[in-house]
């Protein structure tokens, strides 16, 4: 079965700052991974995916997350943090046929300082 | 248009009723999930509901039992509500099995 971790439980920055949020995951084969983001009160939103083919995603809101299978890593990217990208960030991972397979990370808050 | 809606947003209950949550989607998706986050954000996939197939979670309390009157929708019914029902409950819905969630915006559910 797949598992997710997210090792920053909170991260604060700087508006105008960069950003990385971690991911690591395990799974046997090439997995499907996802970032969604969770607002105060909100539901989830999906950022951007990785199903095949370049490793480089670009996703919503100038995020980008990169695919490393070597280091079995999906890490969020953002060059420049908006004071209203301060929310939950939680990476996923699926498979083909994942239904039940469909996993979440723990979730990283993240806060922006003006 | 909202893509997948949830009713109600909150539901503040006793212990021991019996309650239910809808949920709609209109992206013309095969296959619906409920979700349940806890208190420190952990999302934990409870059923996954895909051309009447219904996979359920081992973990899940046979109190919560989902109900599909058609492929829109996916209800999330609950008996005698404990304590630790206490939770936001999202619906999520995907193309097939393995498309893309999109997710609902929650119903906060409150037991006392």
């Amino acid at each position: 079965a797949q598992s997710v971790t997210q090792p920053d439980i909170h991260i604060t920055v700087s508006e105008g700052a960069s950003l990385e949020l971690r991911c690591n995951y395990s799974y046997g084969a090439t997995p499907y991974l996802f970032w969604y983001v969770q607002s105060p009160g909100q539901g989830l939103q999906l950022l951007l995916k990785y199903f095949s083919g370049d490793t480089l995603v670009q996703g919503i809101k100038g995020f980008e997350a990169e695919f490393k299978r070597s280091q079995s890593s999906f890490n969020l990217r953002k060059p420049s943090v908006h004071w209203s990208d301060a929310a939950e960030y939680f990476c996923a991972v699926g498979a083909p046929n994942y239904g039940q397979n469909f996993v979440f990370g723990p979730g990283t808050r993240l806060s922006v300082l003006p | 248009d909202t893509a997948v809606s949830q009713t109600p947003k909150y539901l503040v209950t006793q212990m021991g009723n019996d309650k239910s949550i809808k949920c709609e989607q209109n992206l013309g998706h095969d296959t619906m999930y409920w979700y349940k986050q806890d208190s420190k954000k952990f999302l934990k996939i409870m059923f996954s509901y895909n051309n009447k197939e219904l996979i359920i979670n081992e973990t899940v309390p046979n109190r919560f039992s989902p109900k599909s009157p058609d492929k829109a929708h996916l209800n999330l019914h609950i008996n005698s509500l404990e304590l630790g029902d206490s939770a936001v409950y999202f619906c999520a819905s995907s193309l097939d099995s393995s498309g893309t969630q999109y997710f609902g915006p929650g119903t906060r559910l409150l037991v006392l």
